[in-house]
C-alpha cells in the first residue's frame, strides 16, 4: 500500500518566520513530487513540482532526498496569506496521486 | 488562465437517489480524474479517464460509480444509489499527460441525507 506521511502540525508561527514541513513516501519508484496548498473547504492548488533534487520559487523551497524517500517544503518570511494546509502529493505508480493528510500552517501578526 | 470548472457547487440528495456531478476540464488536457475528500480527511483518488475509457480506479470506485465524457467538454461522475458515507467533497482534475501536474476544480460538496 503506497502511503504519504506528513508532520501533523498545526504549525503556529509569527509573520516573517521560516517554517519547514516534512514528508515521507513509500513508493520508491516515484519520479515526481508535488506540494499543493489547500485553503479551508477549497480545492488543492499546485504550489510546487519537484522532479530532481529540489526546486525553489521565491520564498518557497522544496528539497528531495530519494535515498531517504523524504521531501521537505521550506517557507521563508511567512506571510499571513500563507496560512493554509500544505499537502505532500506523490504519484501512486499509475495515474493516481496519493495525498498526505496535510500540515496546517497558521501565520499570525 | 484556463481552469477546471464543476457544477453544482453543492448537491443535497436523499439516500438511495442517483446524482450526477459535472466537470469541464481544461480544454487541451487529455487526462481526467475524480477525487473525493470526506470532511477532515485526506484527498482520495477515485478514477482516471483517458481516450474515452477508465485508465485506473481505486477500491472506492465500485459498481455504484460510473464516469462518462458525454461530449467534447464535459466529464461526469454518476453515483447510482447514494449512501450516507458518500457525503464528501468531490474534486475533478485534469492534466496534459500522466506525468504532468493535475489541476483541480473547485469541487462539488455532496450531502446525502
Amino acid at each position: 500500500r503506497k502511503e504519504v506521511e506528513q508532520d501533523p502540525g498545526p504549525f503556529n508561527v509569527p509573520e516573517g518566520a521560516t517554517v519547514a514541513f516534512n514528508c515521507t513516501y513509500s513508493n520508491s519508484a516515484s519520479q515526481s513530487f508535488f506540494w499543493y496548498r489547500q485553503d479551508c473547504r477549497k480545492e488543492p492548488k499546485l504550489l510546487m513540482s519537484v522532479y530532481s533534487s529540489g526546486n525553489e520559487d521565491g520564498r518557497f523551497t522544496a528539497q528531495l532526498n530519494r535515498a531517504s524517500q523524504y521531501i521537505s517544503l521550506l517557507i521563508r518570511d511567512s506571510k499571513l496569506s500563507d496560512s493554509a494546509t500544505y499537502l505532500c502529493v506523490v504519484p501512486g505508480g499509475g495515474t493516481a496521486l496519493i495525498f498526505g493528510k496535510g500540515t496546517t500552517l497558521s501565520v499570525s501578526s | 488562465e484556463p481552469e477546471v470548472t464543476q457544477t453544482p457547487s453543492h448537491q443535497v440528495t436523499q439516500m438511495g437517489q442517483e446524482v450526477i456531478l459535472r466537470c469541464v476540464p481544461i480544454s487541451n488536457h487529455l487526462y481526467f480524474y475524480w477525487y473525493r475528500q470526506i470532511l477532515g480527511q485526506k484527498v482520495e483518488f477515485l478514477v482516471s479517464f483517458y481516450n474515452n475509457e477508465i485508465s485506473e480506479k481505486s477500491e472506492i470506485f465500485d459498481d455504484q460509480f460510473s464516469v462518462e465524457r458525454p461530449d467534447g467538454s464535459n466529464f461526469t461522475l454518476k453515483i447510482r444509489s447514494t449512501k450516507l458515507e458518500d457525503s464528501a467533497m468531490y474534486f475533478c482534475a485534469s492534466s496534459g499527460s500522466t506525468y504532468n501536474e493535475q489541476f483541480f476544480g473547485p469541487g462539488t460538496r455532496l450531502t446525502v441525507l
